[in-house]
């Protein structure tokens, strides 16, 4: 099926470690993003990557690293200076067409820093 | 730039109608909409382009007021599958790349 796979669906850590979100897909899609969602903050975004090795910083990317090797794959990784990066994380992709660009998500990871 | 929305939230009951609000500081090209429900993936409803015409999902609509910066989400004899958060999100370009800036969102319960 086509689609955008995020793992692992749920991730504890503990403070002081980096932890790497994996985003997964295989719809041919150029651009990935990375938002972070707290409740009613709304969706933030981290970084971008507009085709493969390279990427921009977003809204709120300190603390956090990506990469962009493969056309099908962004990881996030959450370092330990990211201050409260307990989180649910999103990850989406971007289909251009001539009627206009549509944002698609993945289900999403949770992590909670104990 | 960060869209606004309002209201932050509705409470309605099964058949009222509601309307959400997205305005912007910037100029508009074009404002997505998208509904969240609880611990889910945000779910893409439509998109309103500048100079395009209102967009419709099931029985939910869209304006896009280009000259006033803002959309308006029109949702029509509500159903309780409407309950969740909407946002509204405006393209931003910078350096060539495209982004999506979100608003807060809005809650919206529709109880029986």
């Amino acid at each position: 099926d086509g689609g955008i796979t995020q793992s692992p669906k749920y991730l504890f850590r503990k403070e002081g470690q980096n932890v790497t979100l994996s985003c997964e897909q295989n719809l041919n899609h150029d651009a990935m993003y990375w938002y972070r969602q707290d409740p009613g903050q709304g969706l933030r975004l981290i970084y971008y990557s507009q085709i493969v090795n390279d990427f921009q910083k977003g809204d709120i990317a300190e603390g956090y690293s990506v990469s962009r090797e493969k056309k099908e794959s962004f990881p996030l990784t959450v370092t330990s200076a990211q201050k409260n990066p307990t989180a649910f994380y999103l990850c989406a992709t971007r289909r251009d067409g001539k009627s206009g660009n549509t944002i698609y998500f993945g289900e999403g990871s949770w992590l909670t820093v104990v | 730039q960060q869209p606004v929305q309002s209201p932050q939230a509705v409470i309605l009951r099964e058949g009222e109608d509601a309307v959400i609000n997205c305005s912007s500081s910037k100029a508009l090209y074009s404002v997505h909409w998208y509904r969240q429900k609880h611990g889910e993936a945000p779910v893409f409803l439509m998109i309103l382009l500048k100079g395009g015409e209102q967009m419709r999902h099931e029985k939910i609509s869209a304006s896009f007021n280009e000259k006033k910066q803002q959309s308006s989400l029109y949702l029509t004899a509500s159903q309780l599958s409407y309950s969740g958060t909407y946002f509204c999100g405006t393209v931003e370009t910078q350096g060539g790349s495209e982004k999506l800036v979100f608003g807060k969102g809005t809650k919206l319960t529709v109880n029986p």
